[in-house]
């Protein structure tokens, strides 16, 4: 238990849905970010937030929207994604966006059918 | 960004020490080296951070030489449930873009 949570744990959806993960931290950390992590790929960022505000896009598609209303609640809300979409997506939290350490939740596996 | 360079896979065996070595020729003064390690259908969990000499903590050590071009995370007496996927990361001090390479697959035998 790393203190971040994710939900739903397994996803499945069409091209033409659209759905959200959710991610909480109970660290009190002012950080929080999101990486996907594909089978035939390293972990990769994908968004990070600081204090609610996006500090980095790492020129992710557009059919993938963050929101981070505080602290301790990040999403990505998904619309008509493809299926090379389909990876694990990990949310991540740390005490700021400078601080190495970083915290993990156990990721949401997304298939997109 | 300085690019890191680990063995795709490792075996061990219970009770035996294990050393994973990382290359990272490019390392600049402000980096720091952290390794992470991943179970399966698990988000990454950090182990250990450091920037020269050797670092200890109650799960590893650290083993970096005095030109820092590489270092060797060193688990002692590994179980079971130490089979898991190894990270080396090289990350700037004070920044958070970590990069992940695609690590050390460890399996540890019975």
């Amino acid at each position: 238990e790393t203190g971040v949570t994710q939900t739903p744990r397994h996803l499945v959806m069409g091209m033409t849905n659209k759905k959200s993960l959710k991610c909480e931290q109970h660290l009190g950390h002012n950080a929080m970010y999101w990486y996907k992590q594909s089978a035939k790929k390293p972990l990769e960022l994908m968004f990070v937030y600081n204090f609610k505000e996006q500090t980095e896009n790492n020129s992710v598609p557009s059919r993938f929207s963050p929101e981070c209303p505080n602290s301790s609640h990040l999403f990505l809300h998904l619309h008509t994604l493809q299926p090379e979409d389909s990876a694990l997506y990990l949310c991540a939290s740390s005490q700021d966006d400078r601080e190495d350490e970083q915290y993990f939740g156990p990721g949401t596996r997304l298939t997109v059918t | 960004l300085a690019k890191t360079t680990q063995p795709i896979s490792m075996d061990s065996y219970e009770g035996q020490e294990v050393n994973i070595t990382c290359s990272h020729n490019n390392i600049a003064t402000n980096d720091y080296i952290t390794w992470y390690q991943q179970f399966p259908s698990q988000g990454p969990r950090f182990i250990i951070q450091g920037y020269k000499t050797k670092v200890t903590n109650e799960v590893a050590s650290l083993f970096i030489p005095a030109d820092r071009k590489s270092s060797t995370l060193s688990l002692p007496r590994v179980s079971l449930s130490d089979t898991a996927v190894y990270y080396c990361l090289v990350v700037e001090y004070n920044n958070n873009d970590m990069r992940f390479g695609a690590g050390t697959r460890l399996t540890v035998k019975p």
